[in-house]
């Protein structure tokens, strides 16, 4: 069983919004990372951190802002919310004993 | 930039066939490759991952592949059950620090 969690797991907010989306691991992995997916299957990395205080942009351009203070904890901010935004965003982690992912929050931007 | 390819996008076998799923990576330096499971509205679940000092690793019914040389790596599932069906992802780490997916394929077993 893994041990990331992500919260919350549903969001409907108006836009211009600031919002945080929480990702937490027990499992000690120093490397995590944000994915955004769309209907329709693809996988899109859009940041990754490989330890404290270290986070580094993916391949996909974001909006969003990461930060990583402690190594259980990788929030995701997005400072004014657009209907752009809507989207799932899934939380992963990866370590010695494989690499896990959260339920994903599901975001939506009115 | 680095990259991982996966095919077929979707694959459709009757009950009890087996289906295998094929990916290929391009950065060499890659030494982690997991396979996920993914059901509607879920996150991706682990299913089996192998590491680039093992060739093929077996979990019941299915099984990974690896070929560095040729860098693909394939995933096997024998004896399908309907509850089987969802969308199939492989990935790699690339660059040592990201780990990036291939596109995805929706596997459908049918009774």
């Amino acid at each position: 069983e893994a041990d990331i969690y992500q919260t919350p797991r549903y969001l409907v907010i108006g836009t211009g919004k600031k919002i945080t989306l929480e990702c937490s691991q027990t499992m000690g992995h120093d490397k995590m990372y944000w994915y955004q997916q769309d209907p329709g299957m693809e996988l899109h990395l859009i940041h990754y951190s490989y330890g404290v205080n270290s986070t580094e942009k993916g391949d996909l351009s974001s909006e969003s802002t990461v930060s990583r203070i402690r190594t259980e904890h990788f929030p995701l901010t997005l400072e004014s919310a657009r209907p752009s935004h809507t989207s799932q965003y899934l939380c992963a982690s990866s370590g010695g004993q494989g690499s896990f992912f959260g339920s994903g929050t599901q975001l939506s931007v009115l | 930039g680095e990259n991982v390819e996966q095919h077929p996008s979707t694959l459709s076998v009757q009950e009890g066939d087996s289906a295998v799923i094929k990916c290929t990576y391009s950065d060499s330096a890659s030494n982690y490759f997991p396979w996920y499971k993914q059901e509607l509205g879920k996150g991706p679940q682990l299913i089996i991952d192998i590491r680039s000092n093992v060739g093929e690793k077996k979990d019941q019914r299915i099984a990974v592949t690896l070929n560095k040389t040729a860098k693909h790596f394939s995933l096997h599932i024998t004896e399908t059950q309907p509850e089987d069906s969802a969308v199939y992802f492989c990935a790699a780490i690339v660059n040592t620090d990201k780990l990036i997916f291939g596109t995805g394929t929706r596997l459908q077993v049918f009774p």
